[in-house]
C-alpha cells in the first residue's frame, strides 16, 4: 500500500513557467513532508519541507502548499529554469516510526 | 566532513551469490535507512534504524537483512541475490529530534544481479 501518491510522473515546463507537483496521503499520523530533489547520477538532496500546522511555506523560488484537510500537499516552482531540471520526490514521516516514505516521484524538464 | 559514505559504488553478482552493502555516516545521527530506486517506483524503503541495537522493515523487506551494532553503521546485506535485487541503492541518515529530519543520502551502489 502506498503511504503517499505523487502526481504526475512526468512534466514538462517551458523556462519562465510554473512547475506544479502533488501529493496526497492518508494516514493523518504523518507530521513531517518534505521533498526532495535528485539530478542524474546523485542522491536526492532536501529542497523544501512543511509541517502539518502551517497552509504554506516558501524558499527563494519554490513553494509548499499544504491542504490538511484534505491530505494533500504540492510543490510550487515559480520562474521554472533548465536547471530545476530533475527528478522531484514528495515523502511522509510518521513521528511515531520516524521511517520516511517516498512518491514514486516526478521527472521534470524545463525547456528552453 | 564526509557525511554519508557508501561502498562499492557499483557491484555485479550472479544469482545466489552474497554480499554487503556498506553504509556509514560520521554525523552522529540516529536514524539510517536504506532504499532501493527502480524505475518507475520511486525510492521504498528496506529497512531502517533509529539507534544502535534497533532496526525494523521498510516497504521492501524481503530477501535483505541489516544490523546496527554502532551508531555510524548499518551494512545491508543480500543472503541470495536475485536478478528482482537488481536496483540503485540508497542510505540515508538523519537526527530524529524535531526539527532536524533532513536526510543525508549516500551517493548510491549500482548493484546487478546475473
Amino acid at each position: 500500500q502506498q503511504q503517499v501518491k505523487q502526481s504526475p510522473q512526468s512534466l514538462i515546463v517551458q523556462k519562465g513557467g510554473i512547475s506544479i507537483i502533488n501529493c496526497a496521503y492518508e494516514n493523518t499520523a504523518f507530521d513531517y513532508f518534505p521533498w526532495y530533489q535528485q539530478f542524474p547520477g546523485k542522491g536526492p538532496a532536501l529542497l523544501i519541507a512543511i509541517r502539518p500546522d502551517v497552509s504554506e511555506k516558501k524558499e527563494g523560488r519554490f513553494t509548499i502548499s499544504f491542504n490538511k484537510s484534505a491530505k494533500q500537499f504540492s510543490l510550487h516552482i515559480m520562474d521554472s529554469q533548465p536547471g530545476d531540471s530533475a527528478t522531484y520526490f514528495c515523502a511522509v514521516r510518521s513521528g511515531g516510526y520516524q521511517k520516511v516514505t517516498f512518491g514514486i516521484g516526478t521527472k521534470l524538464q524545463v525547456i528552453p | 566532513n564526509a557525511g554519508v559514505t557508501q561502498t562499492p559504488k557499483f557491484q555485479v553478482l550472479k544469482t545466489g551469490q552474497s554480499m554487503t552493502l556498506q553504509c556509514a555516516q560520521d554525523m552522529n545521527h540516529e536514524y539510517m535507512s536504506w532504499y532501493r530506486q527502480d524505475p518507475g517506483m520511486g525510492l521504498r524503503l528496506i529497512h531502517y534504524s533509529v539507534g544502535a541495537g534497533i532496526t525494523d522493515q521498510g516497504e521492501v523487506p524481503n530477501g535483505y537483512n541489516v544490523s546496527r551494532s554502532t551508531t555510524e553503521d548499518f551494512p545491508l546485506r543480500l543472503l541470495s541475490a536475485a536478478p528482482s535485487q537488481t536496483s540503485v541503492y540508497f542510505c540515508a541518515s538523519s537526527p530524529i529530534s524535531r526539527g532536524r529530519e533532513k536526510l543525508f543520502f549516500g551517493s548510491g551502489t549500482q548493484l546487478s544481479v546475473l
